[in-house]
């Protein structure tokens, strides 16, 4: 069974730390993704990657890095933690246009 | 204006009903369009992929794509409560290295 992992289910950090959030797929996928979901307003891209070393800036980038030194990992970096970064957040993968492969979440709470 | 508008919902329907849920989106560059069932507290999982116009049909669920009208569509028949969940529609190009724009998604609570 195809999976991707992300390292934390539920997290609690304090305002100012740096945070990782870590995801690995085991598909041998060119694409992973993150997105943040909050309620009213639906899946919201963060950072994408298509290849390694590669990361491309979605549509809420403020606040976040990425890394991808491999293939099936893909990281996202919170560089100074704050409480309105609360947030549900995703990571996927797919091939080049094929559905996305999610991971089960990260719930994140900044305190 | 978003690029992809999904009915709000929420839906809540009998078991054994039929269930459409639709979106429409504004971008005619979409060719790949998708949903995805999330439960409570998981990530959403691919429940049917299309590519372009037309219908696809799998067990109780099926997927119609209407590129004229700009319009996706799907509807389950015979519902059940283990439907109940939040359904997102999703689109995609084929030059934009997979990525795609979500729907904000319809909660359905199908009742016994």
């Amino acid at each position: 069974d195809v999976k991707v992992t992300q390292s934390s289910r539920y997290l609690v950090k304090r305002t100012g730390e740096k945070v990782f959030l870590e995801c690995v797929q085991d598909m041998d996928h060119e694409n992973m993704f993150w997105y943040r979901q909050d309620p009213g307003l639906g899946l919201r891209l963060i950072y994408f990657s298509y290849d390694v070393k590669m990361k491309e800036k979605g549509d809420i980038p403020e606040g976040y890095s990425v890394s991808r030194e491999k293939k099936e990992r893909f990281s996202l970096i919170l560089e100074s933690a704050s409480t309105n970064q609360t947030s549900m957040y995703l990571c996927a993968s797919s091939l080049r246009e094929f559905g996305y492969t999610f991971g089960s979440g990260t719930r994140l709470t900044v305190v | 204006q978003k690029e992809v508008e999904q009915d709000p919902g929420p839906l809540s329907v009998p078991e054994g009903a039929i269930v459409s849920l639709n979106c429409t989106y504004s971008n005619s560059a979409f060719q790949y369009f998708m949903w995805y069932r999330q439960y409570s507290r998981k990530g959403p999982e691919l429940l049917m992929y299309t590519y372009s116009s037309g219908n696809k049909e799998d067990g109780r669920f099926t997927a119609q794509v209407d590129k004229s009208s700009k319009y996706i569509s799907l509807f389950i028949r015979d519902s059940q409560p283990s439907d109940s969940a939040t359904y997102l529609c999703a689109m995609g190009t084929n030059t934009n290295a997979g990525k795609s724009t979500f729907g904000d998604g319809t909660t359905l609570t199908v009742k016994p």
